[in-house]
């Protein structure tokens, strides 16, 4: 089955200065990969995601790139912002019937005002 | 309007009781699931139904079992509850089976004593 690893497990930033995190895995196959946001209390809630079609998508101050052949991806954060502070989540998944989402360990970003 | 509404969201119930918690979306979503997440934010697959049929069935004890009673609703119940079922659990649904963003509930927190 998929195996999605991530990191770093914990990122502290300087409000302004840019986020990176990333995520490998490990099923070839796997050609859909969002990206949760999980604030204190709540479930995740999806903010950006890719098809294996594309190389990298950008939504405002979010960003995610993907390399096929390497089966890394990453999120980019620029400008952070205290508010962005919050768990996030990769996933990788096949888009087709009987494959679920795998998600990644987590990694919780730490914005300092 | 709430896409995914989950109930409860507290639950704090003694070893050894019976317990269910309860899903609904109005998203008009085909697929539903429940994930576990632990302590150290993990997110784990239980179960997904597809349009009312049970699809994945992940090595969950059959102490827990799902219902679905319509493809807007996907319930959980859990037998002769233990310690280490104190999670937080969420629901969520897709429009298609992986291959899509998912959108999750808030959760129901699961403190078993």
């Amino acid at each position: 089955g998929e195996n999605v690893e991530q990191h770093p497990s914990t990122l502290s930033v300087q409000e302004g200065d840019s986020a990176v995190i990333k995520c490998t895995y490990s099923d070839s196959a796997s050609n859909y990969f969002p990206w949760y946001k999980q604030e204190l209390g709540k479930g995740p809630q999806l903010i950006i995601d890719i098809r294996s079609n594309v190389g990298e998508k950008k939504d405002q101050r979010i960003a995610v790139t993907l390399n096929k052949t390497a089966k890394h991806f990453s999120l980019h954060i620029t400008e952070t912002q205290p508010e962005d502070s919050a768990v996030y989540f990769c996933a990788a998944s096949r888009a087709n019937a009987g494959n679920m989402l795998t998600f990644g360990g987590g990694t919780r970003l730490m914005v300092k005002p | 309007d709430t896409a995914v509404s989950q109930t409860p969201k507290y639950l704090v119930t003694q070893m050894g009781n019976d317990k269910s918690i309860k899903c609904e979306q109005n998203l008009g979503h085909d697929t539903m699931y429940w994930y576990k997440q632990d302590s150290k934010k993990f997110l784990k697959i239980m179960f997904s139904y597809n349009n009312k049929e049970l699809i994945i069935n992940e090595t969950v004890p059959n102490r827990f079992s799902p219902k679905s009673p319509d493809k807007a609703h996907l319930n959980l119940h859990i037998n002769s509850l233990e310690l280490g079922d104190s999670a937080v659990y969420f629901c969520a649904s897709s429009q298609v089976l992986g291959g899509g963003g998912y959108t999750f509930g808030s959760g129901t927190r699961l403190t078993v004593v």
